[in-house]
């Protein structure tokens, strides 16, 4: 299965700035994904994200808020931008194979 | 509307007893059924999975029990061991669909 790299860890980070979360897969993967997990609460999917098209925004997300790009097969951003206090949560990436694979997430504080 | 549901936040196994964990899903269309677990400061990592041909997956000390009849699904772990203490979450999809949806998690501690 696939290997992916996430970073950073963990920020804290000031309101009204943004953070820009990076993964990065040793395989070349057709479709990554972006997932929240807030406190207390189940993985949530925030977009789904394809090499050469826009990403794929669910109900309740949108593009302003959680840019994504997607430049090649190996890598992804999620950008949180504009932070606020309840943007603090877990953010993971993931990827589709024979096991759907997550990073090892993203702590965010924002204070 | 929460289509998948873990209803218990936590459990609590003695060493080398069995650990049952369960899993409830309201949608009939799901057909594929994954188990994660998560430990502190560490992305989910894939246990295990079982598609809805099937009643019964085993893996080790792993195995998934899917009941369609009853929109339930359960991880046993036999032995427990206290490595295995964790957070566990299930997952659904139906097919023809990449998006999962996933339980809240039961925290799981395996006492020595």
């Amino acid at each position: 299965s696939a290997v992916i790299s996430q970073k950073p860890s963990r920020d804290i980070c000031q309101r009204g700035t943004s953070l820009t979360i990076q993964c990065q897969v040793d395989s070349q993967v057709t479709m990554m994904f972006w997932y929240r997990q807030q406190p207390g609460q189940s993985l949530t999917l925030i977009a789904t994200a394809n090499q050469g098209s826009e990403a794929t925004y669910e109900s309740g997300f949108v593009i302003d808020k959680f840019p994504i790009s997607r430049p090649n097969l190996t890598f992804s951003t999620l950008t949180v931008s504009n932070m606020s206090p309840e943007d603090s949560s877990i953010y993971l990436c993931s990827v589709d194979g024979s096991r759907y694979t997550f990073g090892s997430g993203t702590r965010l504080t924002v204070v | 509307d929460q289509q998948v549901k873990q209803n218990s936040p936590s459990l609590s196994v003695q060493e080398g007893r069995i650990s049952i964990l369960n899993c409830d899903y309201t949608n009939s269309m799901f057909d594929y059924f994954l188990w994660y677990k998560k430990y502190p400061a560490e992305g989910p990592t894939f246990l295990i999975s079982i598609s809805s041909i099937k009643d019964k997956n085993e893996d080790g000390r792993f195995t998934v029990f899917l009941n369609k009849s009853a929109k339930h699904l359960s991880l046993h772990i036999v032995p427990s061991q206290p490595g295995d203490s964790a957070v566990y979450f299930c997952a659904a999809k139906s097919s023809g669909t990449y998006k999962y949806i996933f339980g809240t998690g039961t925290r799981l501690k395996v006492l020595a």
